[in-house]
């Protein structure tokens, strides 16, 4: 059974494009994330969500939107796609005052 | 300003010796320090963590220690194997953090037959 699974795995676009990352937990968690890998290897959070609300917001561009439907998903949507949006992008869960987070596998994304 | 370092450089070692990474912080305050393991084109997996109030931690084969006065935590793997091998993470997280972890860049550990 799949913890934290994202779609796509891949993402190879256009610049000026808009595209959108899902990410789905099973494991009962309240608080959901976002985070850029960049190709230096950092691991950068970007938005935090707990029970649907947005808790952790970073210095992040307004092109990148989180939505949340429900405790067990968070999406992130992207517009205008810019070629430094290229990373790998992670999506991880928490339960709220646990420490231990469980990341997915991760969305490589490539701007062209 | 707020700074997580550690070594860029890859640490390679031979099989069935002790591994030891270092994690440096500055002008953090962590209420706690973990590592995590990442494997490529993985996600991280989490391994350990160890609060401010504790020196030393344990898992079979991994150890953990932490020194707020040095602001270092090392993270030890006794008997090393091949499937040791990997990028190690650590994370600091704290109240200064606003509740979010904040990644060193990793270790990436090669451990040879």
């Amino acid at each position: 059974d799949t913890a934290v699974s994202q779609t796509p795995k891949y993402l190879v676009t256009q610049m000026g494009n808009d595209k959108s990352i899902k990410c789905e937990q099973n494991l009962g968690h309240d608080t959901m994330y976002w985070y850029k890998q960049d190709s230096k290897k950092f691991l950068k959070i970007m938005f935090s969500y707990n029970n649907k609300e947005l808790i952790i917001n970073e210095t992040v561009p307004n092109r990148f939107s989180p939505k949340s439907p429900d405790k067990a998903h968070l999406n992130l949507h992207i517009n205008s796609l810019e070629l430094g949006d290229s990373a790998v992008y992670f999506c991880a869960s928490s339960q709220r005052n646990q420490e231990t987070q469980y990341f997915g596998p991760g969305t490589r994304l490539l701007v062209l | 300003s707020q700074k997580i370092e550690q070594n860029s450089e890859a640490l390679n070692i031979q099989e069935g010796k002790t591994a030891t990474l270092t994690c440096n912080y500055t002008n953090y305050s962590p209420a706690y320090l973990q590592w995590y393991r990442q494997d490529p084109g993985r996600g991280p997996v989490f391994l350990l963590l160890i609060r401010e109030n504790e020196k030393e931690k344990r898992k079979e084969r991994l150890k953990v220690t932490f020194d707020t006065t040095l602001k270092q935590s090392l993270f030890h793997i006794t008997a090393s194997q091949p499937a040791d091998s990997a990028t190690y993470l650590c994370a600091l997280y704290g109240s200064s953090n606003t509740g979010k972890l904040i990644f060193g860049q990793g270790t990436t550990l090669q451990v040879k037959p």
